[in-house]
């Protein structure tokens, strides 16, 4: 069974650092993209970007390019959202998800992570 | 960079017809994905390349895609399909993807 499992909830405080991971099973984990996806409280879906493990290549959203970073570890099938410096506004769910049938990185996500909460407050 | 305006919410009665539009320029030369996301969960996937269903969702979803308006439709409505629905293509322009504003269905 193909499987992403995300790391779970975080509390942090504004100006501090944050890693959360997306661990994938069940598929060959280099062949295939990730993408990242942010939903703020009561508001909808934002592509924020995505990593091609296979050769570590990414692709950023404008609106997340030098925001945020993406990285993979293959030994550990896993990949990683992170931010250097975190402000309230990233107060989000954040969802890394795949197409499990299109190799391109350009269909749509039919298999989803559970979802990390992230709540940055002072 | 590329916009998919969708209507904010669809009202319809249980057994009736639902469609929900994804508005964006030349959409027609894209290919759209459509998410069903009920309350506290994360998305699933519809809908894929305009028409396609993934396993294990109903035949009552459909869509279509032409010019410059994507549609899903939802046939013969159940109060299980009250959600937020959103498109998305991926923009070859900009090598990106693109979600639309998404539109909340309400079953009366």
């Amino acid at each position: 069974e193909v499987q992403l499992v995300q790391s779970g909830a975080e509390v942090k405080k504004p100006g501090e650092s944050l890693k959360i991971s997306c661990k994938a099973s069940g598929y060959s984990f280099t062949d295939y993209w990730i993408g990242w996806v942010r939903q703020m409280p009561g508001k909808g879906l934002e592509w924020m970007g995505s990593i091609y493990p296979g050769d570590s290549e990414t692709k950023y959203s404008p609106s997340f390019q030098g925001q945020v970073t993406t990285s993979s570890a293959k030994s550990i099938s896993t990949a990683y959202l992170q931010w250097s410096s975190l402000k309230a506004s990233d107060t989000a769910m954040y969802y890394c998800a795949i197409s499990s049938y299109d190799s391109s990185g350009q269909g749509g996500f039919d298999i989803w992570g559970q979802g990390t909460m992230v709540t940055v407050s002072s | 960079s590329y916009v998919l305006t969708q209507p904010p919410s669809v009202s319809v009665a249980p057994g009736q017809t639902a469609r929900i539009t994804c508005g964006g320029n030349n959409i027609g030369s894209k290919s759209v994905h459509w998410y069903q996301q009920k309350l506290g969960q994360a998305p699933v996937l519809v809908i894929y390349y305009d028409t396609d269903r993934p396993s294990g969702i109903p035949e009552r979803f459909s869509g279509s895609n032409s010019e410059n308006t994507a549609s899903l439709t939802i046939s013969r409505v159940e109060a299980g399909d009250e959600a937020d629905y959103y498109c998305q293509v991926w923009d070859i322009h900009t090598d990106h993807y693109v979600f639309g504003t998404g539109t909340r269905v309400s079953v009366l």
